[in-house]
């Protein structure tokens, strides 16, 4: 198994650019969850998905859009970037819920200029 | 809002030193805890998970304990090696909602 794999590992955006960060899972996990790390606050929930075709919002979802078609994938889009939202961004996942051992993905950084 | 605390931010030992990495939680009413390590520019790995029914779990050199009534969990390592140097960071489910809050971590140095 490959785990939870994301894509692109760095992306450098423009104000304003919009963007999806990807995310896959094969261990048939059904929920998925996306996070942004931020020095000096720890990791924050930004939107999660209990299974495909149901998504819902976390601590931080402003600026932030996530669909789930298939149990493998849960793609994050940035719709307008601005440079707040400069961060590190982990995907997780775990089975069968949200009360079992999260896995996390390998990151992607994404800076705003 | 339960807020997670991990003190000391950061940690430096000799080679060989047993010791305890220390994480509090304000909100006693949790599901579980989880223990992640993480290396620079890397992801999280679970180490270990503890649920609320339980007082301690245990992988190799490591030993998690959770005293929910406190709320506290502390992360044993055993005779420290430089391959344990990386930042450790604890996280708590809450029994409701959906969020799973994280601790800013300890930042352990394991120095040959």
């Amino acid at each position: 198994n490959a785990g939870v794999t994301q894509t692109p590992k760095f992306q450098v955006l423009k104000t304003g650019q919009s963007m999806t960060l990807q995310c896959a899972q094969d261990m048939n996990h059904e929920y998925m969850s996306w996070y942004r790390q931020d020095p000096g606050m720890g990791l924050r929930l930004i939107h999660y998905s209990v299974g495909a075709g149901i998504t819902d919002q976390g601590e931080v979802p402003n600026g932030y859009n996530v669909s789930r078609s298939t149990t493998e994938d849960f793609p994050l889009r940035l719709l307008s970037a601005a440079p707040s939202q400069t961060s590190v961004y982990f995907c997780a996942s775990s089975y069968p819920d949200k009360y079992n051992e999260q896995f996390f993905g390998p990151g992607t950084r994404l800076t705003v200029l | 809002k339960q807020e997670v605390t991990q003190i000391p931010a950061a940690l430096s030992v000799p080679e060989g030193e047993n010791l305890v990495l220390n994480c509090s939680f304000t909100d006693s009413a949790i599901y579980n805890l989880q223990w992640f390590r993480q290396d620079p520019g890397k992801g999280l790995t679970s180490l270990l998970l503890i649920q609320s029914s339980q007082r301690e779990q245990t992988s190799g050199r490591l030993n998690a304990s959770l005293d929910k009534s406190s709320g506290r969990s502390t992360l044993y390592i055993a005779a420290s090696q430089p391959g344990d140097s990386a930042t450790y960071l604890c996280a708590v489910r809450e029994n409701t909602g959906n969020q799973f809050y994280f601790g800013t971590g300890t930042s352990l140095t394991v120095i040959p």
